[in-house]
């Protein structure tokens, strides 16, 4: 079956930091891949996607690839800010299935 | 465009009771899944809803029950609640063609019960 595996946190940062937070699944056929933030308090939002071998995904300064060979969607950033400070779920949906796979997720914490 | 609302945001239930929880789905969108998501955990599916039929369901048991309406908005009940039901419930709606859609979900800010 589909499973994402997410890297365990937290992840503490100081501000301006370079983050990366891992992320690597398994699936059948060629599935579609995302990465959701869920701030303090509030519910998941889609922050990007990509749905073909590498394809980049990218918004508010994160981007992640697709990564066939290694199955993998690592989560980038290049300078953290303190606002960045959120959990952070990869998740994975293949052709046959109607319903995303959420991995554990991830907590970030970036300090001043 | 309005997002996706949920009610009741907080409630508190004894062990043996029953629960409602309401969503209203994203204006234009026609699915809707539920999901409950326990601290420190990432959400597991519970089922999802689309043109008011159950097409897909979690590894949940029976008594977790929905319903979605003409104007795709959506219901969850929990019957005999337990314990270990205690946990953030999120609903998300989206726009599938035949049943099936992109991944992309739209979730509410969920609604948290409390079991005692």
């Amino acid at each position: 079956g589909n499973s994402v595996t997410q890297m365990e946190g937290p992840v503490t940062l100081s501000e301006e930091a370079f983050l990366t937070i891992n992320c690597t699944y398994t699936a059948t056929g060629y599935p579609s891949l995302f990465w959701y933030v869920q701030y303090p308090g509030e519910g998941l939002q889609l922050l990007l996607k990509a749905t073909k071998a590498d394809d980049k995904g990218s918004n508010k300064g994160f981007e992640a690839t697709y990564r066939k060979e290694t199955t993998s969607f690592h989560l980038e950033k290049g300078s953290v800010q303190v606002s960045d400070s959120a959990v952070y779920f990869c998740a994975l949906k293949s052709g046959g299935s109607y319903i995303p796979t959420f991995g554990r997720g991830t907590s970030l914490i970036v300090h001043p | 465009e309005t997002g996706v609302t949920q009610s009741p945001t907080h409630l508190i239930k004894t062990r043996g009771q029953q629960v409602t929880l309401r969503c209203s789905s994203q204006s234009g969108h026609n699915t809707v899944s539920w999901y409950q998501q326990a601290l420190g955990q990432g959400p597991q599916f519970i089922f999802q809803y689309y043109r008011e039929e159950e097409n897909g369901r979690g590894n949940f048991p029976p008594r977790f029950s929905g319903l979605q309406f003409p104007n795709y908005s959506s219901e969850l009940n929990v019957n005999a609640l337990e314990l270990d039901d205690s946990a953030l419930y999120l609903c998300a709606s989206s726009l599938a063609r035949q049943g099936a859609n992109t991944g992309e979900l739209f979730f509410g800010e969920g609604s948290r019960l409390t079991v005692l």
